[in-house]
């Protein structure tokens, strides 16, 4: 089955303690990206990637970081993790740039 | 000007009803166009895609104006199960990004 697959689903952590939420997805897409979901915002994005070794920065991209070492994996590191980034986490994957995305389930993130 | 806007509602409708909403865009590149559906805390599904001649997908009619930068979703024999919320999105190539932008979205309520 095609699909984009995240874990952890849902993650409680404390406040400057690394964190790695995985992200990866079996349909060989060239690009890959992370969004955060808050409520009256919509979804932004942190970080986005257009093939292996290949990322850039989204519109919120303060506070992360991610690797791109494999096509198929895209990890969202969390070095030192603040309450501001308390959020609903979505990676996606598209095949090409006029591509539709698909998204994984989603990580709910509390940063206590 | 925000990139992709959509009205937040949320749009209350009765069971059995047609309801429609709109979304503008500003960048006149854009390329490519989806209906997204989003059930509460879920990730976002691709509903449609948007062509320039108009399509429809059972009860679900999409269609494009290029003139006037606006997409429109069309829900006919509305359902119990339609509720959720309708995220725009527009795929903007260049300028860096890899493209998507993705509207507020609409929620829709229909109700027995």
């Amino acid at each position: 089955e095609a699909q984009v697959t995240q874990n952890p689903r849902y993650l409680i952590t404390v406040t400057g303690k690394k964190l790695t939420v995985t992200c990866s997805q079996n349909m060989n897409h060239e690009y890959m990206s992370w969004y955060r979901q808050d409520p009256g915002l919509g979804l932004r994005q942190i970080y986005y990637s257009m093939n292996v070794e290949v990322t850039d920065k989204g519109d919120v991209p303060e506070g992360y970081k991610v690797s791109r070492k494999e096509k198929r994996n895209f990890p969202l590191i969390l070095e030192s993790p603040s309450p501001n980034q308390t959020s609903l986490y979505f990676c996606a994957s598209k095949q090409g740039a006029r591509s539709e995305a698909f998204f994984g389930q989603g990580t709910r993130l509390t940063v206590v | 000007r925000k990139e992709v806007e959509q009205d937040p509602g949320p749009f209350n409708v009765p069971e059995g009803a047609t309801v429609a909403f709109n979304c503008t865009y500003s960048n006149s590149a854009s390329q490519s166009f989806f209906w997204y559906r989003q059930d509460c805390r879920k990730e976002p599904k691709l509903l449609m895609s948007v062509y320039s001649s108009g399509n429809e997908d059972g009860r679900f009619t999409a269609q494009l104006n290029r003139a006037s930068q606006y997409i429109s979703l069309l829900i006919r024999d509305s359902k119990l199960s339609d509720s959720a919320t309708y995220l725009c999105v527009v795929n903007i190539l260049g300028g860096g990004a890899d493209g998507l932008t993705f509207g507020k979205g609409t929620h829709l309520i229909i109700q027995p």
